[in-house]
């Protein structure tokens, strides 16, 4: 029931983009983004709540693909404050993805 | 605006005891959620709470258990810990109903260790 993440983690150089994927085995009704970084509460980034959405805010922007039950989180020109680890959620079933843990470095 | 608290921070607690974890919701949120995050671990659904009522649980054993006050704020209790309940205890508040509509906004956790 809970959705997967890919890839599980990820390094890049800050200026670097990447690509978090969320995917369910269950219709997803709307997708939430969150990060959380170490040793804090996650923080809401996002929420897409019909196919073929896209929202974005600064660099960070995610799409959701309803009919593959599948979204994404697009980091462009990562910031070294990126990293942290970044969940997906299904706000209908109450599930969060298994995470994906970023580190940009300089 | 307050965020959602939480308390005590940190509680260590011996195996076969109880715990009680409390949460306050942002003003104006009737929804409460509970997860709980074991070390390296994604978030496990706990519970949900909405207008004073239990919505939704997560698969947990009925040793987790809670309630919903009248002024939305929410409480979790454990019963006869376990040393595999030692995590993170987050709670999560967002405006109401069933609708999908809203983000969560997290408490900082209740790091729970059991001895």
């Amino acid at each position: 029931q809970q959705p997967v993440q890919s890839p599980q983690a990820v390094i890049l150089r800050e200026g670097e983009d990447a690509v978090i994927n969320c995917s369910s085995s269950k219709a997803l009704y709307s997708v939430h983004w969150y990060r959380q970084k170490h040793g804090e509460a996650p923080v809401f980034l996002m929420i897409l709540l019909k196919g073929g959405e896209q929202k974005g805010h600064d660099k960070i922007s995610a799409s959701f693909n309803e009919k593959k039950q599948q979204s994404s989180l697009y980091l462009t020109a990562s910031q070294l404050s990126y990293s942290g680890t970044y969940f997906c959620g299904t706000r209908s079933q109450f599930y969060f993805g298994t995470g994906t843990s970023l580190t940009v470095i300089p | 605006e307050a965020g959602v608290t939480q308390s005590p921070t940190h509680l260590i607690k011996t195996r076969g005891q109880q715990a009680t974890l409390r949460c306050s919701p942002i003003s104006g949120h009737t929804s409460v959620y509970w997860y709980q995050q074991a070390l390296g671990l994604g978030l496990q659904f706990l519970l949900w709470y909405d207008e004073g009522e239990e919505r939704n649980r997560g698969n947990f054993p009925p040793r987790f258990s809670g309630r919903q006050f009248p002024n939305y704020s929410s409480e979790l209790n454990v019963n006869a810990l376990e040393l595999e309940d030692s995590a993170l205890y987050l709670c999560a508040s967002s405006l109401g109903g069933t609708g999908a509509n809203y983000g969560y906004t997290f408490g900082s956790g209740t790091r729970l260790t059991v001895v």
